[in-house]
């Protein structure tokens, strides 16, 4: 199985900070990275697929870059609606289709 | 609009048996490979189970196969999971999701179905 790793597993920022959460899988998956944010209570929710592609309706302030196993989720100027907890998730092989371990955005 | 509606979550006993269902409207159901993921507390979600939008693929994560089963209903654009032999590491919210793509992302989630395994 292909594994998935966030870092950091969390971090604090303020209002305006840019952000840079990074995910790395076990071999190379080509550009199938998705990325979801989650907020308490409520599912996760996609925000870029397929490494660079932004959801309809997702800020342009999101975005996505990376192929093979590097790959990047940046909020350039961060809000407060953004704080939450991001995921990654590789869809190139499998069964299974595996997620990181989050990436926790909280308020400095 | 896209709508997922899980539902037969509950607290049950290990050993036991639950089916959750998902009732699924505002895209190509029948067009689309289904899938089963779970959320325990604390935890990244973890993809539990997935079938083909004709039904007759089925695939499990290695911990669940063997006890949960997937199936659909493309007349009723419903999603099933039949669940046996439950034990604690099962307990989680479960969310249905459609992968619209093949290879793509899980494009839309539930709300979810909280299932607990406890004596």
């Amino acid at each position: 199985d292909i594994q998935m790793t966030q870092s950091p597993s969390s971090l604090s920022a303020s209002v305006g900070d840019r952000v840079t959460i990074a995910c790395r899988a076990s071999q190379r998956i080509n550009r199938n990275l998705h990325w979801y944010q989650q907020k308490p209570g409520k599912p996760p929710k996609l925000l870029i697929y397929t490494a660079s592609n932004l959801e309809n309706g997702v800020p342009s302030r999101f975005s996505g870059s990376g192929s093979g196993t590097d790959f990047s989720l940046t909020i350039s100027s961060l809000q407060p609606e953004d704080f939450a907890t991001y995921y990654c998730q590789q869809s190139y092989i499998g069964p299974p289709y595996t997620f990181g371990q989050g990436t926790k955005v909280e308020i400095k | 609009e896209v709508q997922l509606l899980e539902s037969g979550g509950a607290l049950v006993q290990p050993g036991g048996s639950l089916r959750l269902d998902c009732a699924a409207s505002g895209f190509a159901f029948s067009g689309s490979a289904m899938n089963w993921i779970r959320q325990a507390p604390g935890m990244a979600p973890e993809w539990v189970s997935s079938i083909s939008p004709s039904g007759a693929t089925t695939y499990y994560v290695d911990s669940v196969r063997g006890r949960f089963t997937i199936s659909r209903d493309n007349s009723n654009n419903t999603l099933y999971l039949q669940m046996n032999g439950l034990t604690a590491e099962d307990t989680a919210i479960y969310y249905c999701a459609p992968r619209t793509v093949t290879g793509g992302p899980f494009d839309y989630w539930g709300q979810g179905t909280r299932v607990a395994v406890s004596s």
